[in-house]
């Protein structure tokens, strides 16, 4: 299995562009998030998913669109990128809710200019 | 609102020494607790986690932390740290999707 992975590894977006950052697990996990991490703020809950079709918002949702139309895929999508947007995003999937473990993606850092 | 502080921003620690890393929670119920680490550049591991029964929980690395609702703490410990445990650790509560994350600990380990 190859777990949890992320594309881009590393993107550089003007103010005002778009972007989506892909997500994907081959592990069959129903329930999935996404995450910013900022320097002394640890990392933030954006979106979250428990299954295809079903998406809802996280601590920090403004500037961020999800949509859950497969198992496997989470894209997150930047619709009009702003330098606050610039952190590492790191995307996570887990089998169910409760003590099940949380899987981490390697992470994309984006640097909005 | 569920929370989690992390007191110490940045702890050193001789190797071989001993190491405790500090987390206090905020939750409405029976936590789930977490403890994750993140070597540089990488992404998240799973060090350990508590949801019921013992409240000493053992980990992967050889670290253990210990849950105690009295004081709503969720320490960190290894007995005898190596260079390779530098890294920085976060201390985590909520449900598996539905984390809050401390700021983190970054443990710089010197020779």
């Amino acid at each position: 299995n190859a777990g949890v992975t992320q594309t881009p590894k590393f993107q550089v977006l003007k103010t005002g562009q778009s972007m989506t950052l892909q997500c994907a697990q081959d592990m069959n996990h129903e329930y999935m998030s996404w995450y910013r991490q900022d320097p002394g703020m640890g990392l933030r809950l954006i979106h979250y998913s428990v299954g295809a079709g079903i998406t809802d918002q996280g601590e920090v949702p403004n500037g961020y669109n999800v949509s859950r139309s497969t198992t496997e895929d989470f894209p997150l999508r930047l619709l009009s990128a702003a330098p606050s947007q610039t952190s590492v995003y790191f995307c996570a999937s887990s089998y169910n809710r409760g003590a099940e473990t949380q899987y981490f993606g390697p992470g994309t850092r984006l640097l909005v200019l | 609102a569920q929370s989690v502080t992390q007191p110490d921003i940045h702890i050193t620690v001789s190797e071989g020494a001993s190491l405790e890393l500090r987390c206090n929670y905020s939750y409405g119920a029976t936590p789930y607790l977490f403890w994750y680490v993140q070597s540089p550049g990488q992404g998240l591991q799973l060090l350990l986690k508590y949801f019921s029964g013992d409240t000493l929980v053992q980990g992967i690395k050889g670290f253990e932390a210990e849950f105690k609702r009295s004081q709503s703490s969720f320490n960190l410990r290894k007995p005898s740290v190596h260079w390779s445990d530098a890294a920085e650790y976060f201390c985590a509560v909520g449900a598996g999707y539905k984390l809050s994350f401390g700021a983190g600990t970054t443990v710089t380990v010197r020779a």
